[in-house]
């Protein structure tokens, strides 16, 4: 089982719809990191949080601690919001004092116009 | 200010050739990652630098895979005798100090033919 288990795999939705990507994980965590990563395009770092709620613009990310979850959300979703949203978890208590990132597997989203 | 670059973009190379990949981070940023991304198999971690000292090579699948950092800057990874399986993308990121923001870099496409 990954440490990091990402729903949906893939997301087609219509323009303007509301959208949600859970993210749920196993482990003891330092923070919780929401990546976007467009069709042969780098990776962009949307969101690093170790509690409560972060909003940036139409984008907003929220995590529980307690139930070692987290939601994406984008609220009127535009046709430019279609990439593959990635969860990755900062491991709590690594040997070696590092951040190394432990990644989900992505989800697809595609918002049709 | 200028972001994580990467160089070369796109490498081909015949199985068993070496190849080295490099990585400019954002200048200050104290620590810096490589991941790989294989179609099979994610986003995976392979090594993590804490100015010239890499206290965690975990990732690292095997002895042909070398790194290192000279300057507390520029970042080198090195494949020796590449392997087919050995085709991914590279990607560098850094942040300015272990726990902070990652920022990624654009990655190296590396086929082995």
């Amino acid at each position: 089982k990954n440490e990091v288990e990402q729903s949906p795999q893939n997301l087609t939705a219509q323009e303007g719809e509301f959208i949600t990507i859970n993210c749920s994980y196993s482990v003891g965590i330092s923070a919780l990191h929401w990546l976007q990563q467009h069709p042969g395009g780098g990776i962009v770092s949307l969101f690093m949080l170790s509690s409560g709620k972060k909003k940036h613009g139409r984008l907003i990310a929220t995590i529980n601690i307690q139930e070692k979850h987290s939601s994406l959300h984008i609220t009127a979703s535009h046709p430019r919001d279609s990439a593959v949203y990635i969860c990755a978890v900062s491991l709590r208590e690594s040997n070696f004092g590092n951040e190394k990132l432990t990644f989900g597997t992505g989800t697809r989203l595609t918002i049709i116009p | 200010g200028a972001g994580v670059s990467q160089s070369p973009s796109n490498k081909v190379t015949e199985k068993g050739k070496d190849v080295e990949l490099r990585c400019d981070p954002i200048s200050g940023h104290t620590a810096l990652y490589w991941y790989r991304q294989s179609l099979g198999q994610g986003l995976e971690f392979l090594i993590y630098f804490q100015g010239n000292s890499a206290p965690d090579k975990s990732g690292l699948p095997s002895d042909r895979f070398s790194a290192e950092r000279t300057g507390g800057s520029v970042s080198t990874l090195t494949i020796q005798r590449t392997q087919q399986e050995d085709s991914a993308v590279y990607l560098c990121a850094s942040s300015r100090d272990r726990g902070a923001e990652q920022y990624f870099g654009p990655g190296t496409r590396l086929t082995v033919t």
